[in-house]
């Protein structure tokens, strides 16, 4: 079947990194994509990663292993209005998006 | 960056009427477009595939008959749920694949829709 893990809470201190993973089982793949939602909002895109290794994007870095089904997001210099959801997703041999059922990070000053 | 917009963002409405939420792209062409419902702490939920001209394919425990998807044009599709029910209360969000360029991979999100059925 079709899996996304990843954890469901994690507290951080303003300022510090972050790393949130995200395992993934999906029939085909075609990238993995992290977005970010603050709460009554839709998510926004992060990152999109199609092949193996770290993507920088500012503070926000994202990593694929796909032998491993795995990747994780980075996230630098946390500030307070980085306090949302981090929604995993992978996309099936179908480009359809099979989501994660999100991260709460907390950020605490 | 693509945009996706949603009309209206919030409808209250009562139990028993139709509500109607539209799907835009504003500044690219979406074969596809796609409708998703999210309940309070988790994640989405697809409900159903938008492919212009074509019949929408819904998932599994979506019924098609009560929530309608219209996709007639490249830039415009329409989710209308039929005799709402308080049950129906949830966040709808559409999102449409840019393909320009073959670009099969990017979803842009719209902005969603808050639907209060009393």
């Amino acid at each position: 079947g079709q899996n996304i893990d990843q954890p469901t809470e994690m507290t951080a201190t303003e300022g510090a990194i972050v790393q949130i993973n995200c395992t993934y089982q999906t029939s085909g793949f075609n990238g993995l994509f992290w977005y970010q939602q603050h709460a009554g909002e839709a998510p926004t895109f992060l990152s999109y990663n199609v092949l193996d290794g770290l993507e920088e994007k500012g503070r926000f870095s994202s990593f694929l292993s796909r032998s491993k089904g795995y990747s994780y997001l980075l996230l630098k210099e946390l500030q307070m209005k980085d306090s949302a959801s981090y929604l995993c997703a992978s996309m099936d041999s179908n480009y359809q998006l099979i989501w994660g059922a999100g991260t709460k990070l907390i950020i605490k000053p | 960056g693509a945009v996706v917009s949603q009309h209206p963002s919030w409808v209250i409405c009562k139990s028993g009427t139709s509500v109607k939420i539209e799907c835009r792209s504003l500044d690219f062409q979406a074969t596809t477009m796609f409708w998703y419902r999210q309940f309070p702490k988790q994640s989405l939920m697809l409900m159903a595939t938008s492919n212009e001209g074509s019949k929408a394919t819904y998932e599994q425990g979506v019924e098609k008959d009560k929530f309608l998807i219209n996709h007639a044009s490249l830039t415009l599709s329409t989710l209308t749920v039929t005799s709402a029910h308080p049950e129906d209360s949830s966040f709808y969000i559409c999102s449409a694949r840019d393909q320009s360029g073959g670009d099969q991979e990017t979803q842009y999100f719209g902005p969603g829709t808050r639907l209060l059925v009393l």
